[in-house]
């Protein structure tokens, strides 16, 4: 299968900790990386490789990866952290990319 | 810096095609180690890759293929999209975006994107 597949909506509380998860069997070959949209700007990517944080990318944001789920996480959850999160990676050909259908997070 | 401008009309008409160009500037295009691709998002909806391009060849979503072409201009760093006879439900903001391959394949620039509306 060449189809990620993300719960559509988290909440968390200020100030606690959130997981954000994206499954498919492309992640057993293949990074995921993670990327952050907030409304009306592009997408923004986050996460990639092995746990890799672009420069300016707060450390509050991890990832991580076992079998065939990828996970974000988001520690001590900001209120401009409320957004949508996207994972993607290759598909099982290498040739062709998938994005998950994205997590609403809303921060209460 | 690298910098990703999509252009093109906001406006197309069903059953034409619509077309827009990419403007990169800060990095070159016919260079390896990266692929330059489209992707666009339906209105409250998800990011859906429509294709790219880098010197292994030219990838197409499978279900988009038989109305997509993508082409690239190296003498202006432009890469441009095709999308033939469009309908309502082509109606997306389209985003150009850059993946690399040295950061496994992330997508580490994006333009700002351009908004299609499919409309007569």
């Amino acid at each position: 299968s060449s189809e990620l597949t993300q719960d559509p909506a988290v909440s968390v509380a200020l100030g606690q900790t959130v997981r954000i998860t994206c499954q498919g069997d492309s992640l057993r070959s293949y990074y995921a990386s993670w990327y952050q949209q907030k409304a009306g700007q592009a997408p923004e990517l986050l996460i990639y490789g092995y746990n890799v944080r672009p420069s300016g990318i707060p450390d509050r944001f991890s990832g991580s990866s076992s079998g065939n789920t990828a996970s974000l996480t988001i520690s001590g959850t900001q209120a401009e952290d409320e957004a949508a999160y996207y994972c993607k990676c290759r598909d099982s050909n290498g040739n062709h990319v998938v994005f998950g259908g994205g997590t609403k997070l809303t921060v209460l | 810096q690298v910098q990703l401008q999509e252009a093109g009309p906001g406006l197309v008409k069903p059953s034409q095609t619509l077309s827009l160009t990419c403007t990169v500037s800060g990095a070159a295009i016919g260079g390896n180690g990266f692929y330059w691709n489209w992707v666009r998002q339906h209105p409250v909806k998800g990011l859906e890759w429509i294709g790219s391009f880098s010197p292994a060849g030219i990838f197409y979503n499978p279900s988009l293929k038989s109305r997509v072409t993508i082409s690239r201009n190296l003498s202006q760093n432009q890469f441009s999209l095709s999308l033939t006879s469009v309908t309502f439900a082509d109606t997306a903001i389209y985003y150009c975006a850059r993946e690399a391959w040295d950061l496994q394949d992330a997508f580490d620039v994006w333009g700002r994107g351009t908004k299609v509306i499919v409309s007569s």
